[in-house]
């Protein structure tokens, strides 16, 4: 079956940018989407289509993917971005597949 | 306003069977395929399955085909997650969510997600 690679945890210091990958078999053949997940709440779209923001996501969250990697990128990280990443791939064969799911910590 | 309004907690002993249920409401709801997605204790997002209301095409990821029955009643705009004999390990809060699908591709990722409906198997 097809897997998805994420860091466990990634550390940032507020206002920097922060970097989280996704890597899977000729991943840039599939969609990406990101998802943020807080504490207590259902997982939020943050990214899909592999660069596109949903109505309401701020600027600052940004996504690429090329090859197999696919990158989540939060330009100007705030506190308030603190929370659990998803990435998630969708393709005709292997359907949804969500990643291990990365911790970013503001600090 | 897109909505999916899970059902409540559920308590249950191994062995019982469960449906749980996932309603839909601000769209049109037999267009879009329902996702479930079970997380565990501490665990990350599981795809289990997914279902496009309009003619209950169904697919599920191979790790739960066999395990969990999908399904949508048009008429109440409601999708539903069921078991037939519950396990201690299938304990977990599951979310139902929305496909954004266009032209045969799922790019859009799911885009609404229900509140989750958290599942407790214990003797």
């Amino acid at each position: 079956s097809y897997e998805l690679t994420q860091p466990s945890s990634v550390s940032v210091s507020p206002g920097q940018t922060a970097t989280i990958t996704c890597s899977g078999d000729n991943l840039g053949s599939q969609y990406a989407c990101w998802y943020q997940q807080k504490p207590g709440q259902s997982p939020m779209l943050v990214i899909y289509q592999d660069n596109k923001r949903p109505s309401g996501i701020p600027e600052r969250f940004s996504g690429f993917n090329s090859g197999d990697t696919a990158t989540l990128t939060i330009s100007g990280t705030q506190p308030i971005d603190e929370a659990v990443y998803y990435c998630q791939a969708w393709g005709s064969n292997t359907l949804w597949v969500f990643g291990g799911g990365t911790k970013l910590t503001v600090l | 306003e897109v909505q999916l309004v899970q059902s409540g907690a559920e308590v249950k002993k191994p062995g019982e069977s469960l449906k749980i249920s996932c309603g839909g409401s601000g769209y049109t709801f037999i267009g879009y395929w329902i996702g479930w997605v079970r997380q565990m204790p501490g665990r990350g997002l599981e795809w289990m399955g997914s279902i496009l209301p309009e003619d209950s095409n169904t697919r599920y990821s191979p790790s739960f085909q066999g395990q969990v029955t999908i399904s949508a009643d048009k008429s109440t705009s409601t999708a539903y997650l069921q078991w037939s004999g519950l396990q201690a390990s299938d304990t977990a809060m599951y979310y139902c969510a929305r496909g954004y699908c266009s032209d045969g591709s799922c790019s859009g990722g799911f885009d609404h997600w229900g509140q989750g409906t958290l599942v407790t198997v214990s003797s």
